[in-house]
């Protein structure tokens, strides 16, 4: 199956600073999007992004589909965009109304932003 | 709307024991999924569901059961737990297949 690496594993910022994560995907896929998990264990949707660049707010994503890489930045840290951040691919192996309808999900980027 | 809600928060199984996961969302989804968390990784799809009388194998299905009779419930059934199935759980509903999942609290599993 495809294989999704995210890095760095672990990024400790002081609050106000930038940071970039990184997801490296094997194959080419349908659809990719970004999560956040805070530390009481939710899972948010931040980003559906198979290709191109969007931006909400203090963070944007890009998705260079063709090199099988997206990134997500974080402007100006807060306290509360700590937690871990997951990347999750979808590659659809078949033509048909009940395809592969599933997300592989990387390892995730602990962020922990210290104030 | 109460989203996608999830029963018990936590439990603790005896090796050999059966439980059930419940899931129940409000939102009129067709798509559910149920996934594990193990410590330090990402989420791997045990069962998902695209709409009621239909369910399909995820990545990791084994030891695992679900059924989907209503659109609102999508029960995992655990039987004879194993220390392997020690973990987080977690449901997700969406209106259009695995984009703009929405996801449960999670249940915490510790079987022993």
């Amino acid at each position: 199956g495809i294989q999704v690496e995210q890095s760095p594993p672990d990024l400790i910022l002081q609050e106000g600073a930038n940071s970039t994560l990184r997801c490296n995907f094997s194959d080419s896929v349908n659809n990719l999007q970004w999560f956040h998990q805070n530390p009481w264990g939710q899972l948010i949707n931040l980003f559906y992004i198979p290709s191109g660049t969007k931006q909400n707010g203090r963070l944007s994503a890009t998705t260079v589909a063709t090199e099988r890489y997206s990134l997500l930045y974080i402007s100006s840290s807060q306290t509360t965009d700590s937690g871990v951040y997951f990347c999750a691919v979808e590659r659809r192996l078949r033509v048909s109304n009940f395809g592969n309808e599933k997300l592989t999900f990387g390892t995730g980027t602990r962020l922990t932003i210290i104030p | 709307n109460a989203g996608v809600t999830q029963t018990p928060k936590f439990r603790i199984l005896k090796i050999g024991q059966s439980m059930t996961l419940q899931c129940t969302q409000d939102m009129n989804h067709n798509y559910m999924y149920w996934y594990r968390q193990d410590p330090g990784m990402g989420l791997k799809l045990i069962y998902y569901s695209v709409g009621a009388g239909i369910t399909d194998k995820g990545e990791v299905p084994n030891g695992y059961n679900v059924s989907r009779s209503t659109t609102e419930d999508f029960p995992l059934r655990l039987e004879l737990a194993a220390p392997s199935q020690t973990s987080v759980y977690f449901c997700a509903s969406s209106p259009r297949g695995p984009l703009e999942q929405y996801f449960g609290p999670g249940t915490r599993l510790t079987v022993t």
